[in-house]
């Protein structure tokens, strides 16, 4: 079965560069979830999608991030300008109807340079 | 300051023997909780949860132990194998929230050949 696909799996780029992440979640879920992962902070929660809305946007760093899901089968998360802290990995994850247990992906390993 | 993040706390076993890996959980209204697997380089892998109406609960190799009066989770494996090496979260679903999950900030686990 089709796990949770994310690309890239790295992306260097320089700072004031536009970065875009993007998620295919699993067939059949319909909850989305963003996720930041740093050594100092661990994973973090940016943003949750039901049924292609924005639920939570609580966690997302600030406007420089945005997220969209214009469809049930695909989510970007996209940093404009990017900084050298935005630095980190950072995992989609889905799940049935918000419910638990939440499926990762492999995640995609960004360097702002 | 010193994270907690940086320096994971690790276990060394060696192979063959018995794992336990603890998690002290920070809300006792908390009535989910899974424990995820991440390989380096990959995104959490889902193990094995449990719900807080239950004290133990089994998988194939793997008992997750709940103790709700001092908040405590913990995750046995059983004759542990190499492939086993990895970090090891404990996450949390508050009962207000049906999808935000809280992470612990993991373990490593190594398993000496």
């Amino acid at each position: 079965d089709a796990g949770v696909i994310q690309s890239p799996r790295h992306e260097v780029t320089e700072m004031g560069q536009e970065v875009t992440l993007r998620c295919k979640p699993i067939s059949g879920h319909n909850s989305l979830f963003w996720y930041r992962q740093t050594m100092m902070r661990g994973l973090e929660l940016l943003i949750y999608f039901n049924n292609n809305v924005p639920i939570d946007d609580s966690g997302m760093p600030e406007d420089r991030f945005s997220a969209k899901m214009p469809n049930a089968s695909f989510s970007t998360l996209k940093i404009q300008p990017s900084e050298p802290r935005d630095s980190a990995v950072y995992f989609c994850a889905s799940s049935l109807a918000g419910t638990q247990p939440q499926h990762f992906g492999d995640g995609t390993r960004l360097s702002i340079l | 300051g010193e994270s907690v993040g940086l320096h994971l706390p690790t276990l060394s076993v060696q192979e063959g023997d018995n794992s336990i890996i603890n998690c002290a959980y920070s809300n006792s209204a908390s009535d989910y909780f899974i424990w995820y697997k991440q390989e380096s380089g990959k995104g959490p892998q889902f193990i094995i949860d449990i719900r807080s109406n239950m004290d133990k609960r089994q998988g194939q190799r793997v008992t997750v132990l709940l103790n709700k009066t001092v908040k405590h989770l913990s995750l046995q494996i059983a004759a542990t194998q190499p492939g086993d090496s990895a970090v090891y979260f404990c996450a949390e679903n508050p009962r207000d929230s049906s999808y935000k999950l809280i992470f612990g900030s993991g373990t490593r686990l190594l398993v000496r050949p």
